[in-house]
């Protein structure tokens, strides 16, 4: 079934370890990003991604690094997590500019 | 600045219509989208406005006036599973979304 697949759904984590969120399509979608929710907040962009090979900054990106070394592929990296890097995040895809996004399931990630 | 105002909650009777308004500015445009989220889910798309007017898709609707900055999404015949956060999301001159917090619409039978 074609879509969007990250893992881990949940994950609790200890301030200050190194953590990556997976995020695998199979759309072969070109745009690639990276949101987190968090109560009462709209969706804030991370980092995006316009094809493979390049990167991009969002609104938030402090803290978080990412890569997109093929289509498929768009990993989210938390260095050195911090509990204000508690939320809800989602990879998404689109397939042109203007185009939908396609949102993943999401990971709950909790930083202890 | 870029900024959406979309109310933070709304409730409605089963069977019922209801607006969704969301008033909008950003720097540039290319289109308005609107997407529904139900609670622990992720965000699934609706509908997408770039010209100016009405556009229907069965019981949801989605109406833009770029000259106001104003979009407002409708829903007739409300059923229970209707109960969800509707989020407003204009793209800017770079094709980048900006994101309202929604507006979480209760149904009561």
């Amino acid at each position: 079934i074609a879509g969007i697949t990250q893992a881990p759904t949940s994950q609790i984590l200890a301030a200050g370890r190194r953590m990556t969120l997976r995020c695998t399509q199979d759309m072969r979608h070109n745009a690639m990003y990276w949101y987190r929710q968090d109560l009462g907040l709209g969706l804030r962009l991370i980092h995006y991604s316009n094809t493979a090979g390049t990167t991009g900054k969002g609104e938030v990106p402090d803290g978080y690094s990412v890569s997109r070394a093929n289509t498929d592929d768009f990993p989210l990296t938390l260095a050195s997590a911090v509990p204000s890097q508690t939320s809800v995040y989602f990879c998404a895809t689109s397939d042109r500019g203007n185009s939908p996004l396609h949102f993943g399931n999401g990971t709950r990630l909790t930083v202890t | 600045g870029q900024n959406i105002d979309q109310p933070t909650e709304m409730t409605a009777t089963e069977g019922a219509i209801v607006q969704i308004n969301c008033t909008y500015q950003t720097s540039g445009f290319n289109g308005l989208f609107w997407y529904q989220q139900h609670a622990g889910e992720a965000p699934t798309f609706l509908s997408y406005n770039v010209l100016d007017g009405l556009e229907e898709k069965g019981r949801f609707s989605s109406f833009l006036s770029r000259s106001k900055g104003y979009s407002y999404l409708l829903l007739k015949e409300l059923q229970m599973k209707d109960s969800a956060s509707y989020l407003c999301a204009p793209m800017d001159s770079n094709y980048q979304l900006i994101w309202g917090a929604g507006t979480k619409l209760i149904i009561k039978p």
